[in-house]
């Protein structure tokens, strides 16, 4: 098991571009997060999925954000139109259930820093 | 609502020196409580984690941390700090029991800085 990956890792974009980071979590985990970190900030939750379902959303997530997770495995993040203030760190995360007891821990990928310009 | 609290953005110490990184939370059923470490431009790892058992919870490169219902608190202690243990720590908070994990509110972090 090679762990949550995320890619790219890095990513410079012009104010008005659309971008998009994907999401690979560890295989069979049901639960995928989002969460954005911007700089001196600890991680904000954006939204989970359970399998291909996006069952909560945060406030945060605003309608130039969409996620998906089309076969409950790898999940895409897309923005639309960029502004400077998107600008942050995009941490993706998986947890699953462990047998009959209830899963506690989320496992992290290492980010996609996006640069707005 | 569940929220977090570290108190202290920034926090040195001597090598070999008590780390004590603090952690209050607020939380309207019982909570979990976890620890992560973020070294630069790395995502998250975990140090250790509470889940309504000991209230005394050890995790890994000797770090531990302890629940106090009383004073709604869970402080991240290690003995004697490592100049590898220089990072961003993290206190995080979930509802339990029947959130299967992940969805969390994160304290806004604590940079322990380890001096030689």
């Amino acid at each position: 098991d090679t762990g949550v990956s995320q890619n790219p890792r890095h990513k410079i974009t012009k104010r008005g571009q659309n971008v998009t980071f994907r999401c690979d979590p560890i295989s069979e985990h049901n639960r995928l997060y989002w969460y954005r970190q911007t700089l001196g900030q600890g991680p904000e939750f954006l939204t989970y999925f359970q399998n291909e379902a996006q069952l909560e959303k945060s406030r945060l997530l605003s309608d130039r954000f969409s996620a998906e997770r089309p076969k409950g495995s790898f999940s895409t993040l897309e923005i639309q139109r960029t502004e400077q203030g998107d600008s942050a760190m995009y941490l993706c995360a998986s947890s699953a259930p462990t047998g009959g007891r209830m899963n506690t821990e989320a496992f992290f990928g290492q980010g996609t820093r996006l640069t707005v310009v | 609502a569940q929220s977090v609290t570290q108190l202290g953005s920034h926090v040195s110490v001597s090598e070999g020196a008590l780390v004590l990184l603090r952690c209050n939370y607020s939380s309207s059923v019982p909570p979990y409580l976890f620890w992560y470490v973020q070294y630069p431009n790395q995502g998250l790892q975990l140090l250790l984690k509470y889940t309504s058992a000991a209230t005394l919870v050890k995790g890994i490169n000797g770090f531990e941390a302890e629940f106090k219902k009383s004073e709604t608190s869970f402080h991240l202690t290690k003995p004697s700090a490592h100049m590898s243990d220089a990072a961003e720590y993290f206190c995080a908070v979930t509802p339990g029991p029947y959130n299967q994990g992940g969805k969390l509110i994160f304290g806004q972090g604590t940079e322990l800085s380890v001096k030689p």
